[in-house]
């Protein structure tokens, strides 16, 4: 069954550094989204991506955040500048429609800020 | 800004025993998705309903949407073990952009006892 991964699975860096996290959605959606997940708390939409371009962020994804599709398959979150408050679950999701499609989400990035 | 309200946060029960958990939003949107995330892990998808007065049905799981009350349930029936882990709503931010994000609820962390 196709599923979304996402690479590494575990990040920890310096508060500062920039980072790159890495998902490949399944091979026939067309739409692609990150989320967030705090330890305990709940799951944070920050972008969604069609087309080759933002379709919606949310507060949280300012300018240190930015998304990228590189080539056909892999579908980038970038942080420039990473804060203590960044760390947490990095989820990739993908869905084949919009709206009425179901979000299949990767496995997760745990990203841990030093 | 949406909204979502899961309660309960925290269901401990027991085995054979019926419960629903509920999820109401504050929006007009009539898509609502309901995830199950085990501890460490990503988020499965269980039901997508898609229009007021849907009712899903898999298992011992069983999901309804009122769009009117802007409520949705999901009931749990005969519960057993496995059926232990937290349980998210979540409901299509429609912002009409073409790939939309997700709002979820703080999830119901449920705790099936023998």
């Amino acid at each position: 069954e196709p599923e979304v991964t996402q690479t590494p699975s575990h990040q920890v860096t310096q508060m500062g550094q920039e980072v790159i996290l890495r998902c490949v959605p399944i091979s026939n959606h067309l739409y692609f989204y990150w989320y967030r997940q705090i330890l305990g708390q709940k799951v944070e939409f920050l972008v969604s991506f069609y087309n080759n371009e933002i379709s919606e962020k949310s507060e949280i994804f300012d300018d240190q955040f930015s998304v990228e599709r590189p080539d056909g398959s892999n579908f980038t979150l970038k942080i420039r500048s990473t804060k203590l408050e960044d760390s947490a679950m990095y989820f990739c999701a993908s869905s084949e429609a919009w709206g009425t499609d179901t979000q299949y989400f990767g496995p997760g990035t745990r990203l841990t800020v030093l | 800004e949406l909204k979502v309200e899961q309660n309960p946060l925290f269901l401990s029960m027991q085995e054979g025993k019926n419960y629903t958990i509920y999820c109401n939003y504050s929006t007009t949107s009539d898509r609502l998705y309901w995830y199950r995330q085990d501890p460490g892990k990503s988020l499965e998808s269980l039901f997508v309903l898609l229009s007021n007065g849907a009712v899903k049905q898999e298992g011992r799981l069983m999901a309804s949407l009122d769009t009117k009350a802007r409520l949705s349930t999901l009931h749990i029936t005969a519960a057993v073990h496995d059926l232990s882990a937290t349980y998210f709503c979540a409901v299509d931010n429609y912002s009409g952009g073409g790939a939309d994000g997700l709002t979820f609820g703080k999830g119901t962390h449920l705790i099936i006892q023998p």
